[in-house]
């Protein structure tokens, strides 16, 4: 079974311009997230999915970044204008609904902002 | 305010013997807690996990033990190999809000 898919696996922006990042998730799994870690820290939840709606988007900084999951299936997260402190692992993960599942985590795409 | 935190950044174990990856929570509402493991360049992967009502889980090489009290797990390798060297990350649970420490680095050495 194919696991979290997501590309591009490394990607370099000059900053001010956009970028997205796609995520297909396991198949069957209606819970979608996107992370971000930092070197040396643990992944921090940007954004949850339930099927198609945002159901914890708390710590999503709106005013340059937005994320979509049409049709509850796969996603993109889109930064405008990307900044240099932006410069991080973005990470995808998808899991079963209902408490005390595990997610499982695509390989991650690392952005760099020059 | 880290409401996880694993304080050791790293630890180095002899292949064959036993790692121990500690981890420290404050928030008393976690109900669930899982540990990953995570490679360079790759997300991090599931590793094991326990629910708040139990004090101990195994799979295999792999034991977590939860002191609720001490609101502290610990993981457990044992017999270490090399292949289990990585980055360690706990992670707790509040309400499907997952909470990660910093991580450890284990090197399990030949």
């Amino acid at each position: 079974e194919a696991g979290v898919v997501q590309s591009p696996r490394y990607k370099i922006i000059e900053k001010k311009q956009p970028v997205a990042f796609w995520c297909n998730p396991i198949s069957g799994h209606n819970t979608l997230y996107w992370y971000l870690q930092n070197l040396g820290q643990g992944p921090e939840l940007l954004i949850r999915y339930e099927n198609e709606e945002a159901v914890d988007d708390s710590q999503l900084p709106k005013d340059r970044f937005s994320a979509e999951r049409l049709k509850g299936v796969d996603s993109t997260l889109k930064i405008q204008p990307a900044e240099l402190g932006d410069s991080a692992v973005y990470l995808c993960a998808s899991s079963f609904s209902g408490p005390n599942t595990e997610a499982f985590f695509g390989q991650g795409t690392r952005l760099t902002v020059v | 305010d880290q409401q996880v935190k694993q304080n050791s950044p790293s630890l180095s174990v002899q292949e064959g013997r036993i790692s121990i990856l500690n981890c420290d929570y404050t928030n008393s509402m976690f109900d669930y807690f899982l540990w990953y493991k995570k490679y360079p360049a790759e997300g991090p992967t599931f590793l094991i996990s326990i629910s708040s009502i139990k004090d101990k889980n195994e799979d295999g090489r792999f034991t977590v033990f939860l002191n609720k009290s001490a609101k502290h797990l610990s993981l457990h390798i044992v017999p270490s190999q090399p292949g289990d060297s990585a980055v360690y990350f706990c992670a707790a649970s509040n309400n499907r809000k997952l909470i990660w420490g910093l991580g450890t680095s284990l090197a399990v050495n030949p």
